[in-house]
């Protein structure tokens, strides 16, 4: 069981460079979330989706778009990448599921822009 | 809008001493839950403890229980007994139940250190 995976692990690019960011999972839950870490900042959201085919932003989606096309897989992309996207990436997923609630979350990609 | 918010950046306790987190949040919603989540030096996020809004009994799990204070908004994690592998980030998370998202609301995470 594989849970939440994430691609690449770690990536160094170029500023103005186009970059997708993988995630899949094969819990089939329902909600899908992009969250970047950076210090002091705690988990900020992204982009999120309640199910295939939605999308919605989160409290910092500027320079970045999903796209939700089956329940498994929910890849971020940055347009055209900047230093300030330097941080690490987080994919999550979740279902509503009462006394369970959780979260899970992939293992990160740490993001190097210059 | 929802706010989470963990006051203190960085805390210590000695191995097999007690520890507790702070964390408060802000809602108008009735019905939520509220985690907290471990970030050991790997970076992978490991949920610790959940409790649910509507619940009046604190969750406990182990070694880790909460002090779940409603009506002060007021969410704290107790770690008993501490250990060297508690060492690690703790991020609070608050999620609504009401408007059909599934969106969680994290703060910014306590440092804690555990010393020999």
């Amino acid at each position: 069981i594989a849970g939440i995976t994430q691609a690449p692990t770690s990536q160094i690019l170029a500023a103005g460079r186009r970059m997708t960011l993988r995630c899949t999972q094969d819990m089939r839950h329902n909600a899908m979330y992009w969250y970047r870490q950076d210090l002091g900042l705690g988990l900020r959201l992204i982009h999120y989706s309640n199910t295939a085919g939605t999308t919605g932003k989160g409290e910092v989606p500027d320079g970045y778009s999903v796209s939700r096309a089956n329940t498994d897989d929910f890849p971020l992309t940055l347009a055209s990448a900047v230093p300030s996207q330097t941080s690490v990436y987080f994919c999550a997923s979740s279902e509503l599921a009462g006394d369970q609630e959780t979260q899970y979350f992939g293992p990160g990609t740490r993001l190097l822009v210059l | 809008a929802q706010t989470v918010t963990q006051s203190q950046p960085e805390m210590s306790v000695q191995e097999a001493e007690t520890v507790t987190l702070s964390c408060t949040y802000d809602t108008s919603e009735s019905d939520y839950y509220l985690f907290w989540y471990k970030q050991p030096p790997s970076r992978q996020m490991i949920l610790v403890i959940r409790q649910e809004a509507y619940k009046q009994q604190n969750a406990t799990e182990n070694r880790f229980s909460v002090n779940f204070q409603k009506a002060a908004k007021s969410f704290s994690l107790k770690i008993s007994d501490s250990q060297l592998g508690d060492a690690a980030m703790y991020f609070c998370a608050y999620r609504g139940t009401t408007s059909g998202t599934y969106k969680y609301i994290f703060g910014t995470g306590t440092r804690l250190k555990v010393l020999a």
